[in-house]
């Protein structure tokens, strides 16, 4: 099956910084989304962006589907920021099967 | 507007015992999923369908079933339950699926979180 992996594995920001977390897969993809889980277990999908680039307030991010790589840039961390980010893909040819990452957790500080 | 419910949210059963874990949407999107997260290993698919009477496996099926006879409901049953499926497990639902766009975009529930004693 496709591989998805994310870097870093854990990151600790204080509010107000920026960051850059990264979705790497092995495979062609017809679908990549990104998805925060807030500390209490809440799933929330932040982008559906298989190609290209989207921004939502304080969050963007960018796919470079030929190169197989995703990037989710966060500027001026919040606290409310805080928790897991996940990204999924789903490989060219296999409907409606997305594949999770093992995420990448933030905590964002005072 | 209820969106997506899961149901019970915790459980806690026995090995061996029968367990049915139940997901309600209200949008009347056509596929829904059932996922389970476990420490080191994310989000992985237990099975899918993508429309009433229509399911397939995902990454992970052994140990579990499914229905679909109504597009709103899609229950998945531990038919007898292991410690191994100790987990919490999400519900998910979408408009569509494979390459249609933004209507992939898959809509979480809270999650029931399972022990197996």
């Amino acid at each position: 099956g496709i591989q998805v992996e994310q870097s870093p594995p854990d990151l600790i920001l204080q509010e107000g910084a920026n960051s850059t977390l990264r979705c790497n897969f092995s495979d062609s993809v017809n679908n990549l989304q990104w998805f925060h889980q807030n500390p209490w277990g809440q799933l929330i999908n932040l982008f559906y962006i298989p190609s290209g680039t989207k921004q939502n307030g304080r969050l963007s991010a960018t796919t470079v589907a030929t190169e197989r790589y995703s990037l989710l840039y966060i500027s001026s961390s919040q606290t409310t920021d805080s928790g897991v980010y996940f990204c999924a893909v789903e490989r060219a040819g296999t409907a409606s099967k997305l594949t999770f990452g093992t995420g990448t957790r933030l905590q964002v500080t005072l | 507007d209820a969106g997506i419910t899961q149901s019970p949210r915790y459980k806690i059963t026995e090995t061996g015992r029968q367990v049915t874990l139940m997901c309600h949407q209200t949008w009347s999107h056509s596929y829904m999923f059932w996922y389970r997260q476990d420490l080191g290993h994310g989000l992985r698919l237990i099975y899918y369908s993508a429309a009433a009477d229509i399911t397939d496996k995902g990454e992970v099926p052994d140990g579990y079933v499914v229905s679909r006879s109504k597009t709103e409901n899609f229950p998945l049953t531990l038919e007898s339950a292991t410690r191994s499926q100790t987990s919490v497990y999400f519900c998910a639902s979408s408009t569509t699926g494979g390459s249609s766009g933004r209507g992939n975009i898959q809509y979480f529930g809270a999650g029931t979180r399972l022990s197996v004693l």
